[in-house]
């Protein structure tokens, strides 16, 4: 049994448009939520954290987070070439020291020019 | 800049080589750090994780003597793979979230790609 679920994509959005990453997960109490971007090669780089139900914005990036329904999402807005890459969704689980993230598959971005 | 530095970046070596990977925390320190896997097109495994002070959580199917975690100080923890094998041949990346709570954003090292020949 699955922990997080991605769209595993890939997902081609041409620039300038939005790009939506969906994630779902198990757990019903989990309260620690993140994205991350990884480029090809590279380790994984935080985006963006939520903890709350609703909508937080950083510049082009918005996460999305339902705990009723155990769904977080990412919307990126005016897409980039340089957003190319692979999206990870992660849950925290269990307690604050004594959990781990859990990370889903992956969600592979390309912006075309 | 980076907040947590994974040395080395890359190593290739002969079968039955052990190698040693240092992962620090460079501003704040770290109780826990988190040792991930990662193998071509396949997303992170967590391998086991790293406590100040005390033993090593590992992670079901981790062989606790092949891959030895030491977390001798605040900030610093070693994963030494021992008598490495292709098999063992990855991308292995570590983690120590900032706020010193696990469920506080994670800070990845740029990882370490591992090839056995």
């Amino acid at each position: 049994q699955k922990e997080v679920e991605q769209n595993s994509g890939p997902l081609s959005v041409p620039e300038g448009a939005i790009a939506s990453l969906n994630c779902t997960y198990s757990d019903r109490g989990s309260q620690s939520f993140f994205w991350y971007r990884q480029y090809s090669g590279k380790s994984p780089e935080l985006i963006m954290s939520i903890y709350s139900n609703g909508d937080k914005e950083d510049g082009r990036f918005t996460a999305q987070l339902n705990k009723a329904s155990q769904y977080v999402s990412l919307l990126i807005r005016d897409s980039q070439p340089s957003d190319s890459a692979t999206y990870l969704c992660a849950v925290f689980q269990g307690g604050s020291t004594l959990g781990r993230l859990y990370f889903g598959r992956g969600t592979q971005l390309t912006v075309w020019p | 800049g980076a907040v947590v530095s994974q040395h080395p970046s890359r190593v290739i070596c002969k079968s039955g080589t052990s190698v040693k990977i240092e992962c620090r925390s460079l501003d704040f320190q770290a109780t826990t750090m988190f040792w991930y896997r990662q193998f071509p097109k396949q997303s992170l495994m967590l391998m086991a994780t790293s406590n100040e002070g005390s033993k090593a959580t590992y992670e079901q199917g981790v062989e606790k003597d092949k891959f030895l975690i030491n977390h001798a100080s605040l900030t610093l923890s070693t994963l030494t793979v021992t008598s490495a094998h292709p098999e063992d041949s990855s991308f292995y990346i570590c983690s120590a979230p900032r706020g010193g709570y696990g469920n506080q954003p994670q800070h990845f090292g740029d990882g370490t790609r591992l090839s056995i020949l």
